[in-house]
Protein backbone atom coordinates (compact mmCIF):
# COMPACT_ATOMS: atom_id res chain seq x y z
CA UNK A 1 0.00 0.00 0.00
CA UNK A 2 1.81 3.15 -1.45
CA UNK A 3 1.95 6.03 0.85
CA UNK A 4 3.42 9.47 0.74
CA UNK A 5 5.81 9.85 3.76
CA UNK A 6 6.76 13.04 5.74
CA UNK A 7 10.07 13.84 7.88
CA UNK A 8 10.23 14.88 10.48
CA UNK A 9 6.77 14.15 12.14
CA UNK A 10 7.33 16.39 15.19
CA UNK A 11 9.41 19.50 14.91
CA UNK A 12 9.91 21.66 17.91
CA UNK A 13 12.57 24.87 17.34
CA UNK A 14 13.12 28.41 18.32
CA UNK A 15 11.63 31.87 16.88
CA UNK A 16 14.83 32.97 14.02
CA UNK A 17 15.38 29.37 13.51
CA UNK A 18 15.50 27.45 9.89
CA UNK A 19 13.31 24.69 9.30
CA UNK A 20 13.10 22.48 7.03
CA UNK A 21 10.04 19.40 5.98
CA UNK A 22 10.89 17.27 3.64
CA UNK A 23 8.12 14.94 1.31
CA UNK A 24 8.08 11.63 -0.33
CA UNK A 25 5.45 11.48 -3.48
CA UNK A 26 4.28 8.04 -3.77
CA UNK A 27 6.16 6.73 -6.99
CA UNK A 28 5.19 7.60 -10.09
CA UNK A 29 2.61 10.91 -9.02
CA UNK A 30 3.85 13.34 -10.73
CA UNK A 31 1.46 16.31 -8.76
CA UNK A 32 2.78 17.51 -5.13
CA UNK A 33 1.32 19.59 -2.53
CA UNK A 34 1.90 21.12 0.52
CA UNK A 35 -0.85 22.41 2.85
CA UNK A 36 -0.54 23.57 6.04
CA UNK A 37 -3.53 22.89 8.83
CA UNK A 38 -4.56 25.30 11.82
CA UNK A 39 -7.09 25.22 13.92
CA UNK A 40 -8.27 29.21 12.62
CA UNK A 41 -7.68 28.69 8.76
CA UNK A 42 -8.07 24.81 8.19
CA UNK A 43 -6.89 23.44 5.18
CA UNK A 44 -4.71 26.37 3.34
CA UNK A 45 -2.53 25.47 0.00
CA UNK A 46 0.77 26.83 0.03
CA UNK A 47 2.65 25.07 -3.16
CA UNK A 48 1.61 23.09 -6.02
CA UNK A 49 4.23 21.09 -8.41
CA UNK A 50 3.51 19.42 -11.65
CA UNK A 51 6.11 17.25 -13.16
CA UNK A 52 8.65 19.02 -10.54
CA UNK A 53 7.69 22.66 -11.49
CA UNK A 54 6.00 24.90 -9.05
CA UNK A 55 2.98 25.98 -10.57
CA UNK A 56 1.61 27.65 -8.02
CA UNK A 57 3.04 29.36 -4.71
CA UNK A 58 0.76 31.77 -4.05
CA UNK A 59 -0.53 30.79 -0.63
CA UNK A 60 3.02 30.60 0.44
CA UNK A 61 4.40 34.04 2.24
CA UNK A 62 7.15 34.27 0.37
CA UNK A 63 9.38 35.96 2.48
CA UNK A 64 10.44 33.21 4.78
CA UNK A 65 8.94 29.88 2.79
CA UNK A 66 10.02 28.20 0.11
CA UNK A 67 9.50 25.27 -1.48
CA UNK A 68 11.32 23.06 -4.02
CA UNK A 69 11.59 19.45 -5.43
CA UNK A 70 14.87 18.63 -6.31
CA UNK A 71 14.25 15.22 -7.87
CA UNK A 72 10.70 13.42 -8.39
CA UNK A 73 11.17 11.50 -5.17
CA UNK A 74 11.83 14.39 -2.67
CA UNK A 75 9.58 17.69 -1.92
CA UNK A 76 10.87 20.39 0.52
CA UNK A 77 9.52 23.23 2.06
CA UNK A 78 11.80 25.02 3.98
CA UNK A 79 11.18 28.42 6.37
CA UNK A 80 13.67 30.52 7.42
CA UNK A 81 13.52 32.35 9.66
CA UNK A 82 10.45 30.28 11.91
CA UNK A 83 7.54 32.45 13.52
CA UNK A 84 5.99 31.38 16.56
CA UNK A 85 2.65 31.93 13.97
CA UNK A 86 4.33 29.24 11.71
CA UNK A 87 3.00 26.81 14.16
CA UNK A 88 0.80 24.33 12.48
CA UNK A 89 0.66 20.76 10.94
CA UNK A 90 1.80 20.89 7.12
CA UNK A 91 0.75 17.69 5.16
CA UNK A 92 2.04 17.26 2.09
CA UNK A 93 -0.45 15.69 -0.83
CA UNK A 94 0.62 13.87 -3.54
CA UNK A 95 -1.63 12.76 -7.17
CA UNK A 96 -1.69 11.32 -10.60
CA UNK A 97 -2.65 14.21 -12.94
CA UNK A 98 -4.52 16.94 -12.80
CA UNK A 99 -8.33 16.43 -11.16
CA UNK A 100 -7.16 13.06 -9.85
CA UNK A 101 -7.59 12.25 -6.28
CA UNK A 102 -4.90 14.00 -3.86
CA UNK A 103 -3.08 11.18 -0.66
CA UNK A 104 -1.92 12.79 1.44
CA UNK A 105 1.23 11.98 3.75
CA UNK A 106 0.92 11.59 7.78
CA UNK A 107 2.11 15.58 8.88
CA UNK A 108 4.71 17.51 10.37
CA UNK A 109 3.70 18.85 13.66
CA UNK A 110 5.41 22.02 14.05
CA UNK A 111 5.99 23.93 17.14
CA UNK A 112 7.80 27.46 16.99
CA UNK A 113 8.72 29.18 20.08
CA UNK B 1 -11.67 32.31 -6.33
CA UNK B 2 -13.59 29.36 -5.51
CA UNK B 3 -15.56 29.36 -1.52
CA UNK B 4 -16.46 26.19 0.05
CA UNK B 5 -18.86 26.71 2.69
CA UNK B 6 -19.27 23.74 5.03
CA UNK B 7 -22.00 22.84 7.65
CA UNK B 8 -22.89 22.06 10.56
CA UNK B 9 -19.20 22.96 12.49
CA UNK B 10 -20.39 20.05 14.66
CA UNK B 11 -22.87 17.34 14.48
CA UNK B 12 -23.45 14.43 17.44
CA UNK B 13 -26.03 11.58 16.30
CA UNK B 14 -26.38 7.59 17.95
CA UNK B 15 -24.86 4.61 16.83
CA UNK B 16 -27.10 3.70 14.28
CA UNK B 17 -28.49 7.08 12.66
CA UNK B 18 -27.67 8.64 9.87
CA UNK B 19 -25.27 12.03 9.29
CA UNK B 20 -25.62 14.25 6.66
CA UNK B 21 -22.67 17.01 6.34
CA UNK B 22 -23.81 19.58 3.40
CA UNK B 23 -21.40 21.76 1.31
CA UNK B 24 -21.70 24.85 -0.66
CA UNK B 25 -19.21 26.30 -3.37
CA UNK B 26 -19.14 29.57 -5.64
CA UNK B 27 -17.55 28.71 -8.91
CA UNK B 28 -19.82 27.17 -11.71
CA UNK B 29 -16.68 25.36 -13.34
CA UNK B 30 -15.93 23.43 -10.20
CA UNK B 31 -16.09 20.01 -11.59
CA UNK B 32 -14.65 17.38 -8.74
CA UNK B 33 -15.66 17.27 -5.30
CA UNK B 34 -13.68 14.96 -2.63
CA UNK B 35 -14.48 14.28 1.16
CA UNK B 36 -12.12 13.41 3.38
CA UNK B 37 -11.83 11.93 6.48
CA UNK B 38 -9.40 13.06 9.64
CA UNK B 39 -9.31 10.81 12.74
CA UNK B 40 -7.14 13.08 15.56
CA UNK B 41 -4.06 13.39 14.75
CA UNK B 42 -3.85 11.38 11.48
CA UNK B 43 -3.69 12.46 7.84
CA UNK B 44 -6.75 13.33 6.05
CA UNK B 45 -7.59 10.24 3.89
CA UNK B 46 -10.08 10.33 0.79
CA UNK B 47 -13.35 8.29 1.57
CA UNK B 48 -15.46 9.48 -1.45
CA UNK B 49 -15.56 11.65 -4.38
CA UNK B 50 -17.81 12.39 -7.51
CA UNK B 51 -17.43 14.41 -10.64
CA UNK B 52 -19.92 17.31 -12.31
CA UNK B 53 -20.96 14.46 -14.82
CA UNK B 54 -22.47 12.48 -11.84
CA UNK B 55 -25.44 13.18 -9.29
CA UNK B 56 -24.65 10.32 -7.18
CA UNK B 57 -22.06 8.29 -5.87
CA UNK B 58 -22.60 5.71 -2.91
CA UNK B 59 -19.90 3.24 -1.35
CA UNK B 60 -21.06 1.12 0.74
CA UNK B 61 -22.73 3.10 4.42
CA UNK B 62 -22.00 6.77 2.77
CA UNK B 63 -23.16 8.32 -0.58
CA UNK B 64 -22.15 11.89 -1.67
CA UNK B 65 -25.09 13.67 -3.81
CA UNK B 66 -23.92 16.79 -5.95
CA UNK B 67 -26.73 19.61 -7.32
CA UNK B 68 -24.48 21.59 -10.00
CA UNK B 69 -27.71 23.99 -10.52
CA UNK B 70 -27.49 24.81 -7.01
CA UNK B 71 -24.07 24.21 -6.50
CA UNK B 72 -24.41 22.25 -3.31
CA UNK B 73 -22.91 18.82 -2.62
CA UNK B 74 -23.85 16.26 0.22
CA UNK B 75 -22.34 13.25 2.34
CA UNK B 76 -24.32 11.14 3.71
CA UNK B 77 -23.56 8.13 6.17
CA UNK B 78 -25.73 5.61 7.27
CA UNK B 79 -25.89 3.35 10.11
CA UNK B 80 -23.21 5.21 11.93
CA UNK B 81 -20.65 3.76 13.89
CA UNK B 82 -18.18 5.20 16.69
CA UNK B 83 -15.47 4.75 14.55
CA UNK B 84 -17.04 7.15 11.55
CA UNK B 85 -16.42 10.12 14.75
CA UNK B 86 -13.73 11.83 13.33
CA UNK B 87 -13.42 15.56 11.04
CA UNK B 88 -14.72 15.43 7.93
CA UNK B 89 -13.99 17.64 4.76
CA UNK B 90 -15.27 18.56 1.97
CA UNK B 91 -13.61 20.35 -0.87
CA UNK B 92 -14.26 21.48 -4.71
CA UNK B 93 -11.97 21.53 -7.33
CA UNK B 94 -11.83 23.42 -11.33
CA UNK B 95 -9.56 23.58 -13.74
CA UNK B 96 -9.90 27.32 -13.69
CA UNK B 97 -6.89 28.52 -11.95
CA UNK B 98 -4.82 26.49 -14.84
CA UNK B 99 -4.66 23.63 -12.27
CA UNK B 100 -6.73 21.23 -10.11
CA UNK B 101 -6.78 23.42 -6.79
CA UNK B 102 -8.26 22.01 -4.12
CA UNK B 103 -10.86 24.50 -2.06
CA UNK B 104 -11.51 23.11 1.15
CA UNK B 105 -14.44 23.24 3.67
CA UNK B 106 -13.76 24.50 7.42
CA UNK B 107 -14.49 20.88 8.44
CA UNK B 108 -17.62 19.05 10.18
CA UNK B 109 -16.83 17.44 13.83
CA UNK B 110 -18.80 14.09 13.60
CA UNK B 111 -19.09 12.51 17.04
CA UNK B 112 -21.15 9.32 17.18
CA UNK B 113 -22.10 7.48 20.68
CA UNK B 114 -22.41 3.92 21.33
Amino acid sequence: DARVTQTPRDKVTEMGQEVTMRCQPILGHNTVFWYRQTMMQGLELLAYFRNRAPLDDSGMPKDRFSAEMPDATLATLKIQPSEPRDSAVYFCASGLGDGETQYFGPGTRLLVL
Amino acid sequence: GENVEQHPSTLSVQEGDSAVIKCTYSDSASNYFPWYKQELGKRPQLIIDIRSNVGEKKDQRIAVTLNKTAKHFSLHITETQPEDSAVYFCAASNPRTGFQKLVFGTGTRLLVSP
